[in-house]
């Protein structure tokens, strides 16, 4: 399968634990995307990556977010001290940064569940 | 930032019915992308289309951008169509703002 990757699918975890979720782009995409997707709404855009840079990252909706890309491959979200609002499922997408159409491509979503 | 406003947002069809959403956006896009949202939440690509029309099926889109809308057409709707369809629209590197979305259901 040469689509983007999610891992874990689900996670079950208590409130103030820290959790972690890994993102594979598809292979020759250079721009990598975090949203978060509540309840009844759209997808929420978080960051951005080309390459290993992170070039946007006002819209990480608390400083108990981060994300990674070290080298420019996968990356990781992490949310720490987790929040009982953190409850969402996190998407993550890929695509070229030029000499293709820009259109996205999406994972199938790590599902949060903060008890 | 760009606002995408879509419509309905409910939309209730019998089998083999035609439908039409409709995806207005506040600014000039380089980017508009249908997706078509399955039960276990994974967005499926339908369309790219920051102007023009396509189609692939039974269904077809047209992005008409100097006057910022875009509609996705679904004819001979199918039970299987069932579920929640988003726009999407971007003017530059950062991502996609995303509508509400519009759920639908096709009765049998």
């Amino acid at each position: 399968d040469t689509g983007v990757s999610q891992d874990p699918r689900h996670k079950i975890t208590k409130r103030g634990q820290n959790v972690t979720f890994r993102c594979d782009p598809i292979s020759e995409h250079n721009r990598l995307y975090w949203y978060r997707q509540t309840l009844g709404q759209g997808p929420e855009f978080l960051t951005y990556f080309q390459n290993e840079a992170q070039l946007e990252k006002s819209r990480l909706l608390s400083d108990r977010f981060s994300a990674e890309r070290p080298k420019g491959s996968f990356s990781t979200l992490e949310i720490q001290r987790t929040e009982q609002g953190d409850s969402a499922m996190y998407l993550c997408a890929s695509r070229l940064a030029s000499g293709g159409t820009g259109e996205l491509f999406f994972g199938e979503g790590s599902r949060l569940t903060v008890l | 930032g760009i606002q995408v406003e879509q419509s309905p947002p409910d939309l209730i069809l019998q089998e083999g019915a035609n439908s039409t959403l409709r995806c207005n956006f506040s600014d000039s896009v380089n980017n508009l992308q249908w997706f078509h949202q399955n039960p276990w939440g994974q967005l499926i690509n339908l369309f790219y289309i920051p102007s023009g029309t396509k189609q692939n099926g039974r269904l077809s889109a047209t992005t008409v951008a100097t006057e910022r809308y875009s509609l996705l057409y679904i004819s001979s709707s199918q039970t299987t169509d069932s579920g929640v369809y988003f726009c999407a629209a971007g003017g530059g590197a950062d991502g996609l703002t995303f509508g509400k979305g519009t759920h639908l259901i096709i009765q049998p």
